[in-house]
């Protein structure tokens, strides 16, 4: 059972255009959302995390958006360049969880901004 | 070094053979993971260590085995590799209690046939 669903799977945008990544999840006690960024060959990356308490943060081109209720939060890239082409993953987890800081993975998403 | 190292690279194993997958950090993080990553699958948790002696089982433990002897190093077993454990596989660490913050070693892309 995939608890935190990703989508789309695929999205090819131009240069300087927006692209957005969304994620949805099941489970109320997450209180830790992060954007992992992955290069091909490389592992993944930490890119922007985000905690319930507020609906949006910013660093840089990257913004994350939350909407507690609906339970879903989304990764927008601004200006967008070639080298943001890689694979994003959205990722969810309980801080307090006696096991650590397990994530749990959403599908991926594979983005190329073309020149 | 500073981070995560995996070993091997690559590898390509006959069904039933044995097989570790090594890991080792030097950031002095309490906890360690491993991942398998599939297409369309994302990144699912094999197994978990929140410190050194102790170890969990995470989303898909079937087939694999981990031990954390000490801080460094988290290795991957497995005892008698199948087809469906061709995949690429990645180790993390964080520090536990203060951030969330999982740190990937760069992976090790395994077949089996």
């Amino acid at each position: 059972q995939q608890q935190v669903k990703q989508s789309p799977q695929s999205l090819i945008v131009q240069k300087g255009g927006i692209p957005i990544i969304n994620c949805a999840y099941e489970n109320t006690a997450f209180d830790y959302f992060p954007w992992y960024q992955q290069f091909p060959g490389k592992g993944p990356a930490l890119l922007i995390a985000i905690r319930p308490d507020v609906s949006e943060k910013k660093e840089g081109r990257f913004t994350i958006s939350f909407n507690k209720s609906a339970k879903q939060f989304s990764l927008h890239i601004m200006d967008s360049q070639p080298g943001d082409s890689a694979t994003y993953f959205c990722a969810a987890s309980r801080s307090m969880e006696t096991s650590g800081s397990r994530l749990t993975f959403g599908e991926g998403t594979q983005l190329t901004v073309n020149p | 070094i500073a981070g995560i190292t995996q070993a091997p690279t690559s590898q390509i194993l006959a069904a039933g053979r044995r097989m570790t997958l090594r890991c080792t950090q030097d950031m002095r993080h309490n906890a360690m993971y491993w991942y398998r990553q599939d297409l369309g699958l994302g990144l699912r948790l094999i197994h978990y260590s929140n410190t050194a002696g102790t170890t969990g089982k995470g989303e898909v433990p079937d087939g694999y085995s981990v031990s954390r002897a000490n801080t460094d190093d988290f290795p991957l077993t497995l005892a008698s590799a199948v087809p469906s454990q061709t995949s690429v596989y990645f180790c993390a660490s964080s520090v536990r209690g203060r951030t969330n913050e999982q740190f990937f070693g760069p992976g090790t892309r395994l077949t089996v046939l």
